[in-house]
Formats: C-alpha cells, structure tokens, sequence
C-alpha cells in the first residue's frame, strides 16, 4: 500500500534563506506528483506537478524534483519570504485513480 | 472565475441526523473527489468519481454516500453521522485532458463539521 511521508512535520526559518522540503514515497509505480500550499482556514493550492516521466518542474521561486526510483521529491524554495508560510503538501497518483497526500511540512518563514 | 463551490461552509449537528454537503465545479471538469483531513492524518480520499454516473471508493468510504447525476455536482451524503466524522471536508477537481494524473486538482475552501 502507497504511503507518503514527508519530513520535517514543522520549518520555522528566517526571511531570505533557501529551503528545501522533503516527500518520500514507498511504491514508485506513480503517474505523477503534486505539491500543494494551504493556508490556515483555506483550501489546497496546486503549486506544481511532476509526471511521472519528468524530473523536475519550476514555477517562479519553486523548484520541485522527482527521483521515482529512490521514492523521493524534493521542494525548493529560493529566497524564502514571510507570505511563504503555510502548509505544504504533497500527493502521488497510481493507476487505482486514487490521490494519497503526505502528511504536510508546516512552513513559518520569520520576518 | 474557475472555482469549486462547498456549502455549508461550517456545519453543527447530531448524531443520525442525515447531511449533505455539497460541491459544484464550473471548469467542465471530468474528475471530482472528496477528502477528510484529521489532524496527523492528512488528507484521505473518501470516494472519487471519473465521470457522470461513474463513483468508487476511496480510502475511507465507510458511513459516506456519492452521487454523480450531473458532471458539475457531485453530493457528500452522510445518512447517518457518528461523531468520528467531525472533520474538515474538502471536494476537489480536475480535468482528464492527457491522460489520469496529468492535469492538477482544484479544491473548494473546506466544509467544517461537527457531529454532537
């Protein structure tokens, strides 16, 4: 059974630094990845997704990486700012048309 | 402006009492989904529907009911809720365009319940 774990649970870091998030998973049959934002009282944000036959995909100051054979994606956040802090996710996808979501890395980027 | 739509946002009730929370997407989107999100747990897909008239199971189905009549509505039922299903309840969407998976969800902003 597909299980996603993402480590840290919590991040508190300060204004500018670059950081890195981290997503594992344990079965590397997927068709795709997906990392999610969610701020508090709010609902997922698409942030970027990563087919399963792609190794990384950028969006402005995000950066996400996808190794399948090692069950590993990394987010990268360059220049991280205050209006970064939330909570972010991650989801794979198998061919059952099923989402399976990490457990989330809570992000405080301090001022 | 493309959104997904929940009502109730916020919800109090009893035990037995029969819900629904519903959901309704305006992108023509193929794919729409429900999930619980439980403090420690994440998000677990509750049941998800590929098309009209087309619904399974998703991790967590049990005390939950899904229609799907029309493509842009798609119904949580709870006929009979328990307290164990106090939760934050999101619906999602996405279109089927190239393939499944390729495309990304859209979530609505959550459906709080409480079950007394």
């Amino acid at each position: 059974k597909q299980e996603v774990t993402q480590i840290p649970a919590a991040l508190s870091v300060p204004e500018g630094e670059n950081l890195v998030l981290n997503c594992s998973f344990t079965d590397s049959a997927i068709y795709n990845l997906q990392w999610f934002r969610q701020d508090p009282g709010k609902g997922l944000t698409s942030l970027l997704l990563i087919q399963s036959s792609q190794r990384e995909q950028t969006s402005g100051r995000l950066n996400a990486s996808l190794d399948k054979s090692s069950g590993r994606s990394t987010l990268y956040i360059a220049a991280s700012q205050p209006g970064d802090s939330a909570t972010y996710l991650c989801a794979v996808t198998s061919g059952t048309y099923k989402y399976i979501f990490g457990t989330g890395t809570r992000l405080k980027v301090l001022a | 402006e493309a959104q997904v739509t929940q009502n109730p946002r916020y919800l109090i009730t009893v035990t037995g009492k029969k819900l629904t929370v519903t959901c309704s997407q305006n992108m023509n989107h193929e794919y729409m989904s429900w999930y619980r999100q439980d403090p420690g747990l994440g998000l677990r897909q509750i049941y998800y529907s590929m098309n009209v008239e087309v619904t399974d199971k998703g991790d967590v189905p049990e005390g939950y009911k899904v229609s799907r009549k029309e493509k842009r509505n798609f119904p949580l039922i709870l006929e009979s809720p328990s307290p164990n299903q106090t939760s934050l309840y999101f619906c999602a969407s996405s279109q089927l365009t190239g393939g499944w998976g390729n495309q990304p969800q859209h979530f609505g902003d959550g459906t709080r319940l409480s079950i007394l």
